[in-house]
């Protein structure tokens, strides 16, 4: 299993251009996270998903946009980069919601707007 | 506004001493405890989890939690430089989600 993954690993955005960073897992989890953490941060919850066709908004979602099509992929959408939206992006996935519920996170994303 | 409050450090521990790591939470409602554990340019990975009051070991780590204090905390025994990391708590309060804080630095010196 390949667990999380991200892609791209590294993005230099302009101001003002859109990006998607891509999310997929291969551990059949229905529970999907976006988060962005800033330096010396903790982590910020951008969005999340429970399912496919489902998502929520977290602590920090203006700006950003997702939708969940497939159990694999959560995809987070920019649009009209700012550079307040330069961060490290962590997506995770866990199995549910119970006590003991793990999130497990991908490699990460950083993103620099100029 | 459920908040999770960590000092953020650095924590410097000599080699083979105890490093005591705390966390507090705002929110009475929260059920269950993760410490997870992040190098320096690396993604979060999970350390343990408690959820239960009292002391959870495994291996040279141990998690304490006091419901009633609002408090939980890490425990690393032996410490080692390979130890050191940004240690994160987080708290799930029953619903989705995480609330994780800043994150304590742990600096372990030979």
């Amino acid at each position: 299993n390949a667990g999380v993954t991200q892609t791209p690993k590294f993005r230099i955005l302009k101001i003002g251009q859109s990006m998607t960073l891509q999310c997929a897992q291969d551990m059949n989890h229905n529970y999907m996270y976006w988060y962005r953490q800033d330096p010396g941060m903790g982590l910020k919850l951008i969005y999340y998903s429970v399912g496919a066709g489902i998502t929520d908004k977290g602590e920090v979602p203006n700006g950003y946009n997702v939708s969940r099509s497939t159990t694999e992929d959560f995809p987070l959408r920019l649009e009209l980069a700012a550079p307040s939206q330069t961060s490290v992006y962590f997506c995770a996935s866990s199995s549910g919601t119970g006590l003991r519920e793990t999130q497990y996170f991908g490699p990460g994303t950083r993103l620099l707007v100029l | 506004q459920k908040e999770v409050e960590q000092n953020s450090g650095p924590l410097s521990v000599p080699e083979g001493a105890i490093a005591s790591l705390n966390c507090t939470y705002s929110d009475r409602g929260s059920q269950s405890f993760f410490w997870y554990r992040q190098y320096s340019g690396k993604s979060p990975e999970l350390i343990m989890f408690i959820y239960s009051n009292g002391d959870k070991e495994d291996g040279r780590f141990t998690a304490q939690l006091n419901k009633a204090s609002q408090y939980v905390s890490l425990l690393i025994r032996d410490s080692q430089p390979s130890d050191s990391a940004t240690y994160l708590c987080a708290v799930n309060s029953g619903y989705s989600t995480l609330t994780f804080g800043k994150g304590t630095m742990l600096l372990v010196s030979p």
